[in-house]
């Protein structure tokens, strides 16, 4: 089954401590994306990969870091989260970017303390 | 800079009622057009895109958008709503040549019997 996997599902943490949220997607596809949801703001894009070590920001990538070793795989890296980033978090992949459609991961609710 | 604007962060309509969801983008280029929707504790799944050629797009669960450059915008309808079209809906664009995808804010439906 075509499928973009995220772990865990949900987090609770504290200031500071660093945390990784993983992405995985079976498809082949060269872009892969991560997003956070918050009410009202909908979802804004954190960073973007457009093939294997190819990373770029997005509009709120401060706090941020991702790294792109394998095409498959896609982590999303808080080295200090802070309260502000407690979000939904979503990754998604697509076969290039642009016009073709980005299939979604689940989500992972995080709440940073 | 390309973004989108969703009109109403929440629209109420009838069971059987016309359904209309506004959407306009502004971008420098003719834009690829996508309609997302997200029913609660999910991701997102596309409901349909528009990449070129016709500019009415017809995509799952009887939904519709027309493409319209001289009022730039993409809104969704469905003639008929039923109960389980309740879920909030996201526009997204993306600019032709470029890889990056802007959200709007969405809005949410609520079907009432």
């Amino acid at each position: 089954e075509a499928q973009v996997t995220q772990n865990p599902r949900y987090l609770i943490t504290v200031t500071g401590k660093k945390l990784t949220v993983t992405c995985s997607q079976n498809m082949n596809h060269e872009y892969m994306s991560w997003y956070r949801q918050d009410p009202g703001l909908g979802l804004r894009q954190i960073y973007y990969s457009m093939n294997v070590e190819v990373t770029d920001k997005g509009d709120v990538p401060e706090g941020y870091k991702v790294s792109r070793k394998e095409k498959r795989n896609f982590p999303l890296i808080l080295e200090s989260p802070s309260p502000n980033q407690t979000s939904l978090y979503f990754c998604a992949s697509s076969q290039t970017g642009g016009a073709y459609e980005q299939y979604f991961g689940p989500g992972t609710r995080l709440t940073v303390t | 800079a390309q973004s989108v604007t969703q009109l109403g962060s929440h629209v109420s309509v009838s069971e059987g009622a016309l359904v209309l969801l506004r959407c306009n983008y502004s971008s420098s280029v003719p834009p690829y057009l996508f309609w997302y929707v997200q029913y609660p504790n999910q991701g997102l799944q596309l409901l349909l895109k528009y990449t070129t050629g016709a500019t009415l797009v017809k995509g799952i669960n009887g939904f519709e958008a027309e493409f319209k450059k001289s009022e730039t915008s993409f809104h969704l309808t469905k003639p008929s709503a039923h109960m389980s079209d309740a879920a909030e809906y996201f526009c997204a664009v993306s600019e032709r040549g470029y890889q990056k995808v802007t959200f709007g804010t969405g809005t949410k439906l609520q079907v009432i019997p």
